[in-house]
């Protein structure tokens, strides 16, 4: 595996399931960021890491939670999402925060 | 306020019809301007970074410009494989992390 990867690359959720988004990075990145894209919308910052600590919270709701075991790894916990919750879910790396950001292909979430 | 304003929202061009994308910003003071492209149902690809106004970086039919409230893109020349939604972002000085981003400009290239 190469650059950024994100499993799955699609999701199909009730309102009250619970899932989780992975992300892994092969770049030797120290940040790691979830971003959320929405259809004709700019890209919304929703987490960063940075050496596995937590750096900004774009006041995200609770429904959302991440999780960065290490460097190379990251989670969105999912669960009581809304229909409006129903985007393009991305996941980048960068050197460190300020540098370049590359991403990967995203998943893509619906919610029923 | 901090924003990135891009135009057109949408291009069509012919293949071998030259054009430009605009990207607006406002911010407090410049860090970089990225360019990427996205293809549909993909992540962004990383494209360009610009840091100072006067700069430019070229990349086959592409060619980035950088001014003080503006970047362009320049596409010489397109080929229908150069559709896809372009996007354009900054980052502040005083931001260690946060990118602006703008909406995009959606490309169409017909043969």
């Amino acid at each position: 595996e190469t650059g950024v990867t994100q499993t799955p690359r699609h999701l199909v959720m009730g309102m009250t399931n619970k899932k989780s988004l992975k992300c892994e990075q092969h770049l030797g990145h120290n940040a790691m960021y979830w971003y959320k894209q929405s259809a004709k919308k700019p890209l919304e910052l929703m987490f960063v890491y940075n050496f596995k600590e937590q750096t900004e919270n774009n006041s995200v709701p609770s429904r959302f939670s991440p999780e960065c075991p290490n460097s190379s790894h990251l989670f969105l916990h999912l669960h009581t999402l809304q229909p409006e919750d129903s985007a393009l879910y991305l996941c980048a790396s960068s050197q460190t925060g300020g540098e370049t950001q590359y991403f990967g292909p995203g998943t893509r979430l619906l919610v029923l | 306020e901090d924003q990135v304003t891009q135009s057109p929202e949408a291009l069509r061009l012919q293949e071998g019809e030259s054009s430009s994308l605009n990207c607006s910003y406002t911010v407090s003071g410049l860090r970089g301007l990225f360019w990427y492209r996205q293809d549909p149902g993909k992540g962004p690809e990383f494209l360009f970074t610009l840091y100072s106004a006067g700069e430019e970086k070229e990349k086959e039919r592409l060619k980035a410009t950088l001014t003080k409230k503006e970047s362009f893109l320049h596409i010489t020349a397109p080929k229908p494989e150069d559709s896809a939604t372009y996007l354009c972002a900054v980052q502040a000085v005083d931001s260690n992390y946060q990118l602006i981003w703008g909406a995009g400009t959606k490309l169409i290239i017909k043969p």
